[in-house]
């Protein structure tokens, strides 16, 4: 079973719909993250979190909120999906005291 | 804003060839790692190498760094199809207290038999 697993994998949606993507961990880290890779850019990070009572923008959080149900569990929304939001969208952990990142397998979101 | 960027954008081997690509960064780092990213899949962590080192190895990866020109390579050495992937760095600045990791735009190798 993958360590950092993501729901849906793929998804597309309807201009204005609100939509979650979903982040389960079984890491037992503490850290997670939401990021967006978009063709020909790198990853941009959008909201991370330290745990429950934490939560942190990242460079591109306008139009995203996100939510850190338990320390396992970490989910994006998009409040109303517009079609610049099509793009592919990763979770990751990070483990002390590197922090390198692991990376579920990704959520392709197409908003038409 | 990213912190590393990749050279170069995209590279074209054959099997059995070596191949190269660096990074360069902006601020100072506690460490520079490299990811894989397979077609549409999640990055794979490859390997990191600490400020305070020049040189690592892991199996037919050679990863070196020289924190005075704020740069680093990654080599693949005798190269497979499976390798066909993008390959990322990404820095970890000692002045974040949180920690995150800053990601190039990716150098995309295509390896052909």
């Amino acid at each position: 079973d993958a360590d950092v697993t993501q729901t849906p994998r793929n998804r597309i949606t309807k201009t204005g719909k609100r939509i979650m993507l979903e982040c389960s961990q079984t890491k037992g880290h503490d850290r997670m993250y939401w990021y967006r890779q978009d063709p020909g850019l790198g990853l941009r990070l959008i909201y991370y979190s330290f745990d429950v009572k934490d939560i942190n923008k990242g460079e591109i959080s306008d139009g995203y909120s996100v939510s850190r149900q338990a320390q396992a569990k970490f989910s994006l929304s998009l409040e109303s999906a517009i079609p610049n939001q099509t793009a592919l969208y990763f979770c990751a952990t990070s483990d002390p005291p590197d922090r390198r990142a692991f990376f579920g397998q990704g959520t392709r979101l197409t908003v038409v | 804003s990213q912190q590393g960027e990749e050279d170069p954008q995209a590279l074209s081997i054959q099997e059995g060839e070596n191949a190269t690509m660096n990074c360069s960064y902006k601020t100072s780092i506690n460490n520079l790692q490299w990811y894989r990213q397979n077609s549409g899949r999640g990055l794979v962590h490859l390997i990191l190498i600490r400020s305070n080192e020049r040189e690592k190895h892991s199996g037919r990866l050679r990863v070196t760094l020289d924190t005075s020109k704020k740069s680093s390579s990654l080599l693949i050495t005798a190269s497979r199809a499976a390798d066909t992937a993008s390959y990322f760095c990404a820095t970890n600045n000692p002045t974040d207290s949180w920690g995150k990791l800053q990601f190039g735009a990716g150098t995309q190798v295509v390896v052909t038999p």
